[in-house]
């Protein structure tokens, strides 16, 4: 059962333009949320986080929203370049003790010169 | 720079023969993580330890264990590997469970054969 998904595998834009990556998740314990991007033969590199009690998390070119009653969070990225080409992994964890992050699949974006 | 180093990158094992991967930190995080990567599948937490105590996912089989012999030092045992083994170990640390970034050591690919 998968709680955390991104239903995108992939994702081509041009660079300069938004990028943008989804993910949804099932469990409406979860009130911590992180992006993660990784390069091949690399290991995932933290990127941005949002709290629950927040809609809107802003960090130079990245932002990410969370929409709680849809359980959907978004990934931004303006302007996208050609270095921001990897595998963008949306992570979840819940209160309390249980800080174990539950991992989307991933999304594999590209971003063509 | 702080860091999470794991040694080697690249291991070759062949099957039964019981393999060591180690990695360290320089961050002084009280957890540390050891996940297993297969290609376009999520990392799947195996293990961690928060300070000496050792906390072992249900699913995790018995063939992997786990030492911690010091805040810095974390390695992964795997006593008799099979051909489903080969994957990408990723270790992983955070401060503690109140902030939930984990950092991410380049990872070990295990070829066994």
């Amino acid at each position: 059962d998968q709680q955390v998904k991104q239903n995108s595998p992939s994702l081509s834009v041009q660079e300069g333009r938004i990028s943008i990556l989804n993910c949804d998740y099932t469990n409406s314990m979860f009130d911590y949320f992180l992006w993660y991007k990784k390069y091949p033969a690399e290991g995932p590199t933290f990127l941005i986080s949002i709290s629950s009690i927040k809609d809107k998390n802003e960090d130079g070119r990245f932002t990410v929203f969370l929409n709680k009653s849809a359980k959907h969070l978004s990934l931004h990225i303006v302007p996208s370049q050609p270095g921001d080409s990897a595998v963008y992994f949306c992570a979840a964890s819940g209160a309390g003790n249980n800080r174990k992050l539950i991992w989307g699949l991933g999304t594999s974006l590209a971003v063509n010169p | 720079d702080a860091m999470v180093i794991q040694n080697p990158r690249y291991q070759v094992t062949q099957f039964g023969k019981p393999v060591t991967l180690s990695c360290s930190q320089t961050l002084n995080h009280n957890v540390m993580y050891w996940y297993q990567q297969k290609s376009s599948q999520a990392p799947k937490l195996l293990f961690h330890y928060y300070d000496k105590d050792f906390n072992n996912e249900a699913d995790t089989p018995d063939n992997f264990q786990s030492r911690r012999p010091n805040t810095s030092f974390c390695f992964l045992d795997i006593r008799s590997p099979g051909l489903g083994d080969a994957a990408m170990y990723l270790c992983a640390t955070s401060r503690d469970f109140t902030g939930t970034e984990q950092y991410f050591g380049p990872g070990t690919r295990l070829t066994v054969t």
